[in-house]
């Protein structure tokens, strides 16, 4: 079977930098994705990466270890529209189902 | 260009009633999926289609039935709704580049 597991909340400060974790556990590994969700809204995709390392968009930085089975999603200059729930997703081979952990709930203090 | 529609956006049903939630996407990916989301469990998935006339069992499929109809729709069928199955239910498709999944508004249904 397949398993994520993520912190259920994070909370950070406006301007500061955060990590969200998720380690995996899957019987294949074809990518790790993260996905930004706001509240009523659906869920946008953010990042994926198929190789160890780290990927950089912006702001938001994902960074994977297959080794560890561990990826985290990295935010810098935290502006209080990131306050949303992120979700790391997994894909154990290509084309086929995606796993979704349960999510982080990102709170941005002012 | 609309990416993934669904209907309806709402819907309230009695126990034991039936429906189909539609799904269509204009981006001609191959995989769609049906997700369910509950307080504090995530995106949990249903069922999911690799390529047109393939259908496969997602993390809970109990209760569900799917159509994958074309290329663009893949429909989700409730036969006789339970309580349990009260939930947003989100349908998506991918793989775009970097396995990215796109997903419809959802859809928030209510079994009483």
């Amino acid at each position: 079977g397949q398993s994520l597991e993520q912190p259920s909340e994070v909370t950070a400060v406006e301007g500061a930098i955060v990590q969200i974790n998720c380690t995996y556990q899957t019987s294949g590994f074809y990518g790790l994705s993260w996905y930004q969700q706001h509240d009523g809204g659906a869920p946008t995709f953010l990042s994926y990466n198929a190789l160890d390392g780290l990927e950089e968009t912006g702001r938001f930085s994902s960074f994977l270890s297959r080794s560890d089975s561990y990826g985290y999603l990295l935010l810098q200059e935290l502006q209080m529209k990131d306050s949303a729930s992120y979700f790391c997703a997994v894909e154990g081979r290509r084309d086929d189902k995606i796993i979704f952990g349960k999510g982080t709930r990102l709170h941005i203090l002012p | 260009n609309a990416g993934v529609t669904q209907t309806p956006k709402f819907q309230v049903l009695k126990t034991g009633q039936s429906m189909t939630l539609q799904c269509a996407q204009d981006m001609n990916h191959n995989s769609m999926y049906w997700y369910r989301q509950d307080p504090g469990m995530g995106l949990r998935l249903i069922y999911y289609s690799a390529s047109e006339g393939t259908t496969d069992k997602g993390e809970v499929p109990n209760g569900y039935n799917v159509s994958r109809l074309n290329k663009r729709e893949f429909s989700l069928r409730l036969e006789s709704a339970a309580p349990s199955q009260t939930s947003v239910y989100f349908c998506a498709e991918g793989q775009g580049l970097d396995n990215e999944q796109f997903f419809g508004p959802g859809t928030r249904l209510t079994v009483l």
